[in-house]
């Protein structure tokens, strides 16, 4: 079964420090999505990614966040200055045609 | 009013009887809808999605749509203590590939031996 890969498992980061969190996606999907989920809330999305370029973005999405597809395969979510609030965990998620999507394993992201 | 709304849990059955998730949503333009399963700290894993009005079956899933209710819902039959876990509603706007999903809040279910 292919699955969405993400790396780190868990990433520990002080305060206004920069991170990147990568996922490489199932290899023949075309459409791919960061979410987030804050503990004990609901999944929240983040940005749609789709022929290199971001195609969809919620509001949560500011200045403070980029997507980058650097080559075939990694999707990578950069935060800059991270704050406590951007605690959560992050998911990857990939589709080839729609019909639902294959969720990474998630990044514990913790802001200490 | 919450987009994506299901009904508060947590939810309790017995193994081997019918568990029944229901959800609800506010755009009337949504096409595409999907039920998650979640085991606590881990991803989301997807069960089922549904496009048309009416029954969409797969094992001992079934979900159900109604459009002009506006209603979602998930039926699993011969419950199992494996079934014990967070399901979430997603609901896209778009028919179409690269559509963003809105969450529901989840409801836990426990399926007691």
């Amino acid at each position: 079964e292919p699955e969405v890969t993400q790396t780190p498992s868990h990433q520990v980061t002080q305060m206004g420090q920069e991170v990147i969190l990568r996922c490489v996606p199932i290899s023949n999907h075309l459409y791919f999505y960061w979410y987030r989920q804050i503990l004990g809330q609901k999944v929240e999305f983040l940005v749609s990614f789709y022929n290199n370029e971001i195609s969809e973005k919620s509001e949560i999405f500011d200045d403070q966040f980029s997507v980058e597809r650097p080559d075939g395969s990694n999707f990578t979510l950069k935060i800059r200055s991270t704050k406590l609030e951007d605690s959560a965990m992050y998911f990857c998620a990939s589709t080839r045609s729609g019909n639902g999507y294959t969720f990474g394993s998630g990044t514990r992201l913790t802001v200490v | 009013q919450k987009e994506v709304e299901q009904n508060s849990g947590p939810l309790s059955v017995p193994e081997g009887a019918i568990a029944s998730l229901n959800c609800t949503y506010s755009d009337r333009g949504s096409q595409s809808f999907f039920w998650y399963r979640q085991y606590s700290g881990k991803s989301p894993e997807l069960i089922m999605f549904i496009y048309s009005n009416g029954d969409k079956e797969d094992g001992r899933f079934t979900a159900q749509l109604n459009k002009a209710s506006q209603y979602v819902s998930l039926l699993i039959r011969d419950s199992q203590p494996s079934d014990s876990a967070t399901y979430l509603c997603a609901v896209n706007p778009y028919n179409t590939n690269a559509g963003k999903s809105t969450f529901g809040d989840g409801t836990t279910l426990t399926v007691k031996p």
